[in-house]
């Protein structure tokens, strides 16, 4: 299973775009990549996900290198409510599980 | 917004007792999964089901053991719990049409 490579943490500013780096130098070319992220006391939530092009959504973007070998999760203005541990994971689109390996993510930190 | 429940949220039990976690989802999800989850550490997979009677073992050897006999329930029991098994477990769920895994908050265990 191809594993990921995350920052163990990172601070942002309130109000402030944050760009959360994964690398995934041994992602085949049918693994999607997917971010969670976990907020203090509760279950991972999804993010978003993407396979190569560029992903959009309320909560967030994702850019992918054209290579796919990284990936950045985009949190266009943070806030303390983002506050959380944010995994980046890769999953095979037919693996029949959809068996996740989490790495230990990044921990953000989002200043007042 | 993600229907999974998980009861209780928080169990502080002594050693020997039988204990059973519980998770429902009411998606209609076929696939399952029960994590491990240390404080600060990453989530491991102990047991993923694929629908009705169907359980495996995950990639974290654990001693408890899950059952599958309906679609929304998917229980974890601990036949002799011990100060090890101190943990959080969280449950998740996905259908077979897309691999984002919803996950329930968590049960925290505490084995005294």
């Amino acid at each position: 299973d191809a594993k990921t490579t995350q920052p163990n943490s990172m601070e942002s500013n309130e109000e402030e775009p944050v760009h959360l780096p994964c690398n995934h130098s041994t992602i085949s070319g049918t693994d999607y990549i997917h971010w969670y992220r976990q907020l203090p006391s509760q279950g991972p939530e999804y993010v978003i996900h993407g396979l190569t092009s560029n992903v959009n959504n309320r909560m967030a973007s994702l850019a992918i290198a054209e290579d796919r070998k990284s990936s950045t999760l985009i949190l266009h203005r943070a806030t303390l409510r983002d506050a959380a541990v944010y995994y980046c994971i890769l999953s095979p689109p037919t693996s029949g599980t959809y068996k996740y390996i989490f790495g230990t993510g990044t921990r953000l930190k989002v200043l007042a | 917004e993600a229907d999974i429940y998980q009861t209780p949220r928080y169990l502080v039990i002594g050693t020997g007792k039988k204990i059973t976690l519980e998770c429902s989802q009411t998606m209609g999800h076929d696939k399952m999964y029960w994590y491990q989850q240390d404080p600060g550490m990453e989530l491991h997979l102990i047991h993923y089901s694929y629908g009705v009677n169907s359980t495996e073992k995950g990639d974290l050897s654990s001693e408890s053991t899950v059952s599958r006999i309906r679609t929304e329930h998917f229980p974890l029991t601990l036949e002799s719990a011990r100060p090890s098994h101190t943990s959080q477990y969280l449950c998740a769920s996905n259908s077979g049409r897309s691999d984002t895994q919803y996950f329930g908050p968590g049960t925290r265990l505490t084995v005294l």
